[in-house]
């Protein structure tokens, strides 16, 4: 069964410092992913996604993440976090059967980040 | 364009108790998807429509839980005789296409269900 793994439950970086928030996946075949952010006491926004064409993926807000195949990776990144960066990161996959998806997405457990000033 | 759209956002209710939570999907999207989050445990898929059928659902953690949707539209996530471990976040998304499509699912604030 595919399954997202997302290291750190809590990252907590400084202002201008580099974010890294990790994730990996498990998947027979090449998956579809995403990383979607979740500001406090709202839905989630997806912040950028996979779906095989170019390995290193921009996304919105300065966040960008790279695919690795042979890693089984995809992790999240921005050169230098600010203020208002401090949210809840989700990683997820769009399991993927031979036979087409399945439909739905499947989380990791998020990575709480927070940014001191 | 308007998002999509849940209500009530916040639902007290007492054990044993039914309650009807709505999701009002982006207008054009065939796809919809319940999920359910509670403190620590991350997001949980509950079920998803294609259209107006439920392929899956094997998402549902019990039978006390139903969903419904009518004219490739609206749905609704109906939880009978509510137990106190029911209490969670209960979130709704809708894509033009499937995930497996590589399509952006969008997400409702949520529903936010309390058990007494």
């Amino acid at each position: 069964a595919q399954s997202v793994t997302q290291l750190g439950s809590h990252v907590s970086v400084s202002e201008g410092a580099l974010v890294l928030l990790r994730c990996n996946y498990s998947s027979s075949v090449p998956p579809y992913l995403f990383w979607y952010v979740q500001y406090p006491n709202q839905g989630l926004q997806l912040l950028l996604k996979y779906t095989s064409a170019a390995t290193l993926v921009k996304g919105i807000n300065g966040f960008e993440a790279e695919f690795k195949k042979s890693e089984t990776s995809f992790h999240l990144t921005k050169p230098s976090a600010h203020m208002s960066d401090a949210a809840e990161y989700f990683c997820a996959v769009s399991p993927m059967n031979y036979g087409g998806s399945q439909g739905n997405l499947i989380f990791g457990k998020g990575t709480k980040l927070s940014v001191k000033p | 364009g308007a998002g999509v759209s849940q209500s009530p956002s916040n639902k007290v209710t007492e054990k044993g108790k039914d309650v009807e939570l709505r999701c009002d999907p982006i207008s054009g999207h065939t796809a919809l998807y319940w999920y359910r989050q509670s403190l620590g445990q991350g997001l949980e898929f509950l079920i998803y429509f294609q259209g107006n059928s439920a392929p899956d659902k094997s998402g549902l953690p019990s039978d006390r839980f139903s969903a419904e949707r009518t004219g490739g539209s609206v749905s609704t996530l109906t939880i009978q005789r509510t137990q106190q471990e029911d209490s969670a976040v209960y979130l709704c998304a809708s894509s033009f296409r499937l995930a497996g499509a590589g399509d952006e699912q969008y997400f409702g604030p949520g529903t936010r269900l309390t058990v007494t």
